[in-house]
């Protein structure tokens, strides 16, 4: 799976958009981008993924670079229970389920009020 | 959505005995389920891939004869720390991915302590 490289942290003010970096240039063309959060003592929670087109739902929004090297995911007004940590992870789909995630160190995400 | 059901939320046991987690899909058939093992501040580490009818693969370095993993139907996937020590003490998360390769969803995992 192609590797991602995210800051391992950054802070953002309650009600800013909170944009969150990520690199991942050595994608191949059927690699899914996902981001996946964890909230202390929780399981990941999954937010949102995409292959080229920006992305989004009721959670965020997922901008995809053009040559896919990189992505930034934008939580457009955060609160203080958006503070987690946010995981990029690159993988390409399989069928059934069966895809496995590796999750890297991710970027401590703190919301200051 | 896809629902993922951990539990126990939290054990606490003794050195020496085993510790049985059951992670359930609730609203859909996962054939295959994730288990993750998390120390403190660190990130989620994959243990081992749980195929329904057929044996787990386990990631490099992970004892498959400590770790057990029984995946009896397409909604029940077990993990049974065997024999466990203080060192086996960390949070287990299970996952499982919903039909049509929709992304993964993941329980809300299981604190294990043992003393």
């Amino acid at each position: 799976d192609a590797k991602t490289t995210q800051p391992p942290s950054m802070d953002c003010a309650e009600g800013r958009a909170a944009n969150l970096p990520c690199n991942h240039s050595t994608i191949s063309g059927n690699e899914y981008v996902y981001w996946y959060r964890q909230i202390h003592s929780q399981g990941p929670q999954y937010i949102i993924h995409g292959l080229k087109n920006n992305e989004t739902n009721e959670m965020a929004s997922l901008i995809i670079t053009e040559d896919r090297k990189s992505s930034t995911l934008i939580l457009p007004h955060a609160t203080l229970r958006d503070t987690a940590v946010y995981y990029c992870i690159v993988r390409a789909p399989a069928q059934g389920g069966s895809e496995k995630l590796v999750f890297g160190k991710g970027t401590k995400l703190t919301v200051n009020p | 959505g896809a629902v993922v059901s951990q539990h126990p939320s939290r054990v606490i046991c003794k050195s020496g005995t085993s510790v049985k987690i059951e992670c359930r899909s609730l609203d859909f058939q996962a054939t295959t389920m994730f288990w993750y093992r998390q120390f403190p501040k660190q990130s989620l580490m994959l243990m081992a891939t749980s195929n329904e009818g057929s044996k787990a693969t386990y990631e490099q370095g992970v004892e498959k004869d400590k770790f057990l993993i029984n995946h009896a139907s397409l909604t029940l996937s077990t993990l049974t720390v065997t024999s466990a020590h203080p060192e086996d003490s960390s949070f287990y998360i299970c996952s499982a991915g919903g039909p049509g390769g929709s992304p993964l969803h993941f329980g809300n995992g299981t604190r294990l302590t043992v003393t």
